[in-house]
């Protein structure tokens, strides 16, 4: 079955340290991915995407994250994190043999502590 | 996002009510999403909708229903609500395109008593 891991429920980061907000999937075929953010009591915001090209893409909020196809991994990366960081972090697949639909990620709570 | 709104923001019900949650768009998207979010469960998808003409059941529609009144409104009911689906809902949408990023509006908090 397509699935998508975010092994970590909960990451903690000081302020001004670098962040990493893991991702793994499992899907057949050439995945688009994604990474959104909820923020307490708002909907998801779109971060950024991979589609294809290069395997680090940049995004919102001074967010990156690298496609790792030998380890089928999307992780999100910031070098240095702020207290705003702090929210609810999705990742998400989609297959194109699925309709276009997305395979989310149960969703990583990031804390940055200042 | 802005551009999708979702009413009510918060709705409180007993058990068997029939409620409508609705869902409007302002992008000219064509494809229209909605999902509920569990604590630890991510979004699951319930129902979408390519066009107006088009819907298709997600991973857990029953229990539900959903009417494409047009372009840029989707509603879901509940047509007998139960405790269990007492969740954070959302609709979504999304244009043909590279990617199709999906847009979501700010959730609705339902609580079934």
């Amino acid at each position: 079955a397509q699935s998508v891991a975010q092994p970590e429920d909960q990451v903690n980061v000081a302020e001004g340290n670098p962040l990493t907000v893991k991702c793994t999937y499992s899907v057949s075929g050439n995945p688009y991915l994604f990474w959104y953010v909820q923020y307490p009591n708002r909907g998801l915001q779109f971060l950024l995407k991979y589609i294809t090209g290069d395997n680090l893409v940049k995004g919102s909020y001074g967010f990156e994250a690298e496609f790792n196809k030998s380890q089928t991994s999307f992780h999100l990366k910031k070098p240095s994190a702020l207290v705003s960081d702090s929210a609810l972090y999705f990742c998400a697949v989609r297959v194109l043999d699925s309709n276009y639909q997305l395979i989310w990620g149960a969703g990583t709570k990031l804390i940055i502590k200042p | 996002d802005a551009d999708v709104t979702q009413t009510p923001r918060n709705r409180i019900t007993k058990t068997g009510k029939r409620i409508m949650l609705e869902c409007s768009q302002t992008k000219g998207h064509d494809r229209m999403y909605w999902y509920r979010q569990d604590p630890g469960l991510g979004l699951r998808l319930i129902y979408y909708s390519f066009d107006v003409k088009d819907i298709n059941k997600g991973e857990i529609s029953d229990g539900y229903s959903v009417s494409r009144q047009a372009q840029a409104k989707f509603s879901l009911s509940l047509e007998s609500a139960i405790p269990n689906q007492t969740a954070l809902y959302f609709c979504a949408t999304s244009d043909v395109g590279q990617g199709e990023t999906q847009y979501f509006g700010p959730g609705t908090r339902l609580l079934v008593l």
